[in-house]
């Protein structure tokens, strides 16, 4: 199993440019979340999903958007980067948001 | 709303002595509880759960934590630190719908030689 994949690594954007974060897992975890990553103040959650076509926002959605088309891909799509969205991205899967959570490698992201 | 202490933002301990992570949570249900690290540039990994079973947890690496209603604590314990044990840890309690994770801040543990 590769478990939580997320692609790219890296990425640099201007303001104002969109793109697509995406992540997918291969054990069938109908629990899917993005969390954003900022020195001192842990991780935040963005989105989340219960399962496919079943999304819902977490504590900082704004400039954000997800979907759920398949169990296994969670992509988190930028509409519009800003320079408050510099971060480092992290997905995660698990069975339930009560079980263990897997952790994507990460994506770090710098939106000049 | 559910929320998370974390009452250290560092902690810096001697190879071979104790570790306490402090993490203090509000709830106002039955909570579940988690312990992540994170090693520099890597992602998380799990350290142990509480899930309402017993209230002393024991995780991977020689941790363990103690769930304290009385406190609301769930504290992070190690008897003898090792170099390895450098990382950053994050307390994580889940809400009362079980839908979305509340992360503390992290505490940053330093190992000295």
């Amino acid at each position: 199993n590769a478990g939580v994949t997320q692609t790219p690594k890296f990425q640099v954007l201007k303001t104002g440019q969109s793109m697509t974060l995406q992540c997918a897992q291969d054990m069938n975890h109908e629990y899917m979340s993005w969390y954003r990553q900022d020195p001192g103040m842990g991780l935040r959650l963005i989105h989340y999903s219960v399962g496919a076509g079943i999304t819902d926002q977490g504590e900082v959605p704004n400039g954000y958007n997800v979907s759920r088309s398949t169990t296994e891909d969670f992509p988190l799509r930028l509409l519009s980067a800003a320079p408050s969205q510099t971060s480092v991205y992290f997905c995660a899967s698990s069975r339930t948001s009560r079980n263990e959570q897997f952790f994507g490698p990460g994506t770090r992201l710098t939106v000049l | 709303a559910q929320s998370v202490t974390q009452l250290d933002s560092h902690v810096s301990v001697s190879e071979g002595t104790p570790v306490l992570l402090r993490c203090n949570y509000s709830s106002s249900y039955s909570p579940s509880l988690f312990w992540y690290v994170q090693h520099p540039n890597k992602g998380l990994q799990l350290l142990l759960k509480y899930t309402s079973a017993a209230t002393l947890v024991k995780g991977i690496n020689g941790f363990e934590a103690e769930f304290k209603k009385s406190e609301t604590s769930f504290h992070l314990t190690k008897p003898s630190a090792h170099m390895s044990d450098a990382a950053e840890y994050f307390c994580v309690v889940s809400d009362s719908g079980g839908n979305k994770l509340v992360f503390g801040a992290g505490t940053i543990l330093r190992v000295k030689s």
